[in-house]
């Protein structure tokens, strides 16, 4: 069965560094999304991402984020400068919405841990 | 935009008995509902989705949620709990009117513990 890939799967990084997380969506998908979820708390929506631009944007996603699909497989989420309060799982998703009777995949996350 | 309301952020219920988890909706547009399921470290899987088709959705491992549009609910419910259904459960809406690149928003969450 196809499947979201993403990693690292745990990546601990400095205050003020910038990490990068990586994911890989599913083949045939054209819609990438990514989410965050501070630990004990809901999943947030971060960013949508289609035909080599962003879609749409939360209020989380300011200018210290940027996302990019470098190659024909992965799609990327940089944080330029991390924060303590960016500690939490992110998500990659793919969809393909142009059928009604779909879903968004999930990768299993990256935990960032910023000290 | 969209938006979804779970009701109770913790839900116990024994061993073979019911599962009700609780979702309102707040949409102005059809909206596309989802329940997830997400096991302690890992991601999120589906448990079922409601795209208009049918107002009663059957998921996997036996759960089941009715689109109910004049109570603008999406709840969900196993007829008997089983122990491997102790996860964390979210409602889930797609953000805008369905199309494009449509993201989802998610309501907070429900811890379901099974008691033995």
């Amino acid at each position: 069965e196809p499947e979201v890939t993403q990693t690292p799967s745990h990546q601990v990084t400095q205050m003020g560094q910038e990490v990068i997380l990586r994911c890989v969506p599913i083949s045939n998908h054209l819609y990438f999304y990514w989410y965050r979820q501070i630990l004990g708390q809901k999943v947030e929506f971060l960013v949508s991402f289609y035909n080599n631009e962003i879609s749409e944007k939360s209020e989380i996603f300011d200018d210290q984020f940027s996302v990019e699909r470098p190659d024909g497989s992965n799609f990327t989420l940089k944080i330029r400068s991390t924060k303590l309060e960016d500690s939490a799982m992110y998500f990659c998703a793919s969809s393909d919405w142009g059928a009604v009777n779909t879903e968004a995949f999930f990768g299993q996350g990256t935990r960032l841990t910023v000290v | 935009a969209q938006s979804v309301t779970q009701l109770g952020s913790h839900v116990s219920v024994s061993e073979g008995a019911l599962v009700l988890l609780r979702c309102n909706y707040s949409s102005s547009v059809p909206p596309y509902l989802f329940w997830y399921v997400q096991y302690p470290n890992q991601g999120l899987q589906l448990l079922l989705k409601y795209t208009s088709a049918a107002t009663l959705v059957k998921g996997i491992n036996g759960f089941e949620a009715e689109f109910k549009k004049s109570e603008t609910s999406f709840h969900l419910t196993k007829p008997s709990a089983h122990m491997s259904d102790a996860a964390e459960y979210f409602c889930a809406v797609r953000r805008n009117s369905g199309g494009g690149a449509d993201g989802l928003t998610f309501g907070k969450g429900t811890h379901l513990i099974i008691q033995p």
